[in-house]
């Protein structure tokens, strides 16, 4: 089955810089790469989803790109905000399932 | 988007009782799944909930433990059974819509405690 990878575990940045978070997969048929957001006490929130036709979408300060030869996609957040500070997970999905496979959490904190 | 509201939002049980969470949604939609997530950790899928046909378990997770009801299009419960400590998580109701096959939206999800 999939196994999806991410890193790192805990992002500590300064408001206003960037923040990266990777992550790898092993399935080449996973075709859907979700990232959700979920705050202290809520249930994760989509943000932003990328298919495998597409190498980069943006939107906004939210920009997600996708490698599929290395199999690895990345979230960029830029000009990080406080309110940015959550937890973020990646996932990766085929058309002939229904499951997501999700990584195992990046801790982001932006430091005002 | 659609607006999923579970309850209960946390709950603490004694060893062995049961516990039905439940998921209702404002629209209809085809597909429900049910989530757990242990603190500090990731998103583990119970089972799929479609309605008119009984549950899809993942491996690891059996009806007799976690039953599911998915009555109609807008709702579904899961049951916790004969709870036990390693029972203590957090439990995910989320949906697929516009016809896609995989969940995208979740609830804020019921914290249940163990004791």
């Amino acid at each position: 089955g999939e196994n999806v990878e991410q890193h790192p575990s805990t992002l500590s940045v300064q408001e206003g810089d960037s923040a990266v978070i990777k992550c790898t997969y092993s399935d080449s048929a996973s075709n859907y790469f979700p990232w959700y957001k979920q705050e202290l006490g809520k249930g994760p929130q989509l943000i932003i989803d990328i298919r495998s036709n597409v190498g980069e979408k943006k939107d906004q300060r939210i920009a997600v790109t996708l490698n599929k030869t290395a199999k690895h996609f990345s979230l960029h957040i830029t000009e990080t905000q406080p309110e940015d500070s959550a937890v973020y997970f990646c996932a990766a999905s085929a058309n002939t399932g229904n499951q997501f496979y999700f990584g195992t959490g990046t801790s982001l904190t932006v430091i005002p | 988007s659609a607006v999923i509201s579970q309850k209960p939002s946390r709950d603490i049980c004694q060893r062995g009782t049961s516990l039905t969470i439940q998921c209702q949604v404002d629209s209809q939609v085809t597909m429900m799944f049910w989530y757990r997530q242990q603190p500090g950790q990731s998103l583990t899928l119970i089972a799929t909930a479609n309605q008119g046909s009984e549950a899809t378990y993942e491996s690891g997770f059996v009806i007799d433990k976690f039953p599911i009801s998915r009555p109609n299009l807008t709702f579904s419960t899961l049951t916790v059974s004969n709870m036990s400590p390693e029972d203590s998580s957090i439990y995910l109701c989320s949906v697929a819509l516009q016809g896609a096959r995989q969940p995208q939206h979740f609830g804020d999800g019921t914290r249940l405690s163990i004791l």
